[in-house]
């Protein structure tokens, strides 16, 4: 069965330092994974993707994230965080296999970057 | 170019109500998927419509009934209220076509609250 797991609920940082929120999947085929951003009361706003290809993707705002296949993760990283990072974030993965392609989400991380 | 629009932005109803929400997808998506999100959770898949017919289905009750239109607009309908059904409804565009890796956007979402 297809899963995503976001291990923290909560990460805070200094801003100006490196961020990390962490992701795991599981699928039967080949995913394809997303992060998504969330400001309160708000909709989802795409960040970045994986597909295929190099195993870091860049997005918006400055993030990143590493495709690390063996370790089934894909971390988003941003060398520097900024007060305006604070949000939930959302990974979400999608087994590409046939027409499937509903999203599986994980439980979203809260992001609190400090002045 | 207009994103994912959704009305109305909030609703407040009775339980044992009726409720219909509405969205309309970014110009070019031809799918739609709708998404409830309770609060301090992940978004949960509700169903995906693609060419007017409902393509796949989470883990809802009949009570959950949608529809797409040919201009690839959506209805999403909610029967017999429950306090349970208070959340965020988000709605999430895509196109299926020739290209599946397409990530979706969303919608700012349906404030529902049932009381």
């Amino acid at each position: 069965a297809q899963s995503v797991a976001q291990p923290e609920d909560q990460v805070n940082v200094a801003e100006g330092n490196p961020l990390t929120v962490k992701c795991t999947y599981s699928v039967s085929g080949n995913p394809y994974l997303f992060w998504y951003v969330q400001y309160p009361n708000r909709g989802l706003q795409f960040l970045l993707k994986y597909i295929t290809g190099d195993n870091l993707v860049k997005g918006s705002y400055g993030f990143e994230a590493e495709f690390n296949k063996s370790q089934t993760s894909f971390h988003l990283k941003k060398p520097s965080a900024l007060v305006s990072d604070s949000a939930l974030y959302f990974c979400a993965v999608r087994d590409n296999a046939g027409n499937n392609r509903k999203l599986i989400w994980g439980l979203g991380t809260s992001l609190g970057v400090n002045p | 170019d207009a994103g994912v629009t959704q009305s109305p932005t909030h609703l407040i109803k009775t339980r044992g109500q009726q409720v219909t929400l509405r969205c309309s997808p970014k110009s070019g998506h031809d799918t739609v998927s709708w998404y409830q999100q309770a609060l301090g959770q992940g978004p949960q898949f509700i169903f995906q419509y693609y060419e007017e017919e409902e393509r796949q289905r989470g883990n809802f009750p009949d009570r959950f009934s949608g529809h797409q239109f040919p201009n690839y607009s959506s209805e999403l309908n909610v029967n017999a209220l429950l306090l349970g059904d208070s959340a965020l409804y988000l709605c999430a565009s895509s196109y299926l076509g020739t290209d599946r890796n397409t990530e979706a956007f969303f919608g700012q979402g349906t404030r529902l609250t049932v009381v």
